[in-house]
């Protein structure tokens, strides 16, 4: 598989639970990026890792909590969140910094009843 | 505060006719420019980039963007579009020297009718 895959695509969740999103990328590349896209909002970024150490967290609720176990794979785990929260979460790496043009994945649509 | 404007939330062009998607920033110094796509149901997609020399920048489906310094602007473009150019279009900036953090407009959806 190529690219940056994202599970699941669709996630419908209680505020009570708490869940996991996942994203993988094949392209060798060394920062990964966590944005949510709200209809009509631009994107907000959330968290970028460089190397899995984390290098930005832009003021994001403790309710989402990332993880970087490697180069090639980011979560988001998610617990107790609230209706507001329902977005599509984006998934995207890069090679570096700077002039380096992002690659996204396909999202996922997370509902929060 | 930085800054991303595309002030049209929607453009309308028929098919064959040129299109523009505008985008300015408020930014200081010279940032990276980028121009992504984004389809129904998927993720964004890269269209091409300004990091220095001609104001012209050429990418991919036979998209162009012109950089005017002087304005502050970063106007997308194509001679002549196609109905399936039809999609959200964010144009997006990264400050200099480095830094991982992109500053993404709300988006500007393109509708090309046939």
């Amino acid at each position: 598989e190529t690219g940056v895959t994202q599970t699941p695509r669709h996630l419908v969740m209680g505020m009570t639970n708490k869940k996991s999103l996942k994203c993988e990328q094949h392209l060798g590349h060394n920062a990964m990026y966590w944005y949510k896209q709200s209809a009509k909002k631009p994107l907000e970024l959330m968290f970028v890792y460089s190397l899995e150490e984390r290098v930005e967290n832009n003021s994001v609720p403790s309710r989402f909590s990332p993880e970087c176990p490697n180069s090639s794979h980011l979560f988001l785990h998610l617990h107790t969140l609230q209706p507001e929260d329902s977005a599509l979460y984006l998934c995207a790496s890069s090679q570096g910094d700077r002039e380096d043009e992002q690659f996204f994945g396909p999202g996922t649509r997370l509902t929060v009843l | 505060a930085q800054s991303v404007a595309q002030p049209e939330d929607q453009v309308n062009v028929a098919e064959g006719n040129p299109l523009t998607v505008k985008c300015t920033y408020s930014v200081s110094g010279n940032p990276y420019l980028f121009w992504y796509v984004q389809y129904p149901n998927r993720g964004l997609q890269f269209l091409l980039k300004y990091i220095t020399g001609d104001n012209l920048v050429k990418g991919s489906y036979g998209f162009e963007a012109e950089f005017n310094k002087s304005q502050t602007s970063f106007h997308l473009k194509k001679p002549s579009a196609l109905v399936s150019d039809s999609a959200l279009y964010f144009c997006a900036v990264r400050e200099r020297p480095g830094g991982f953090k992109t500053i993404f407009g709300a988006g500007t959806r393109l509708f090309v009718k046939a």
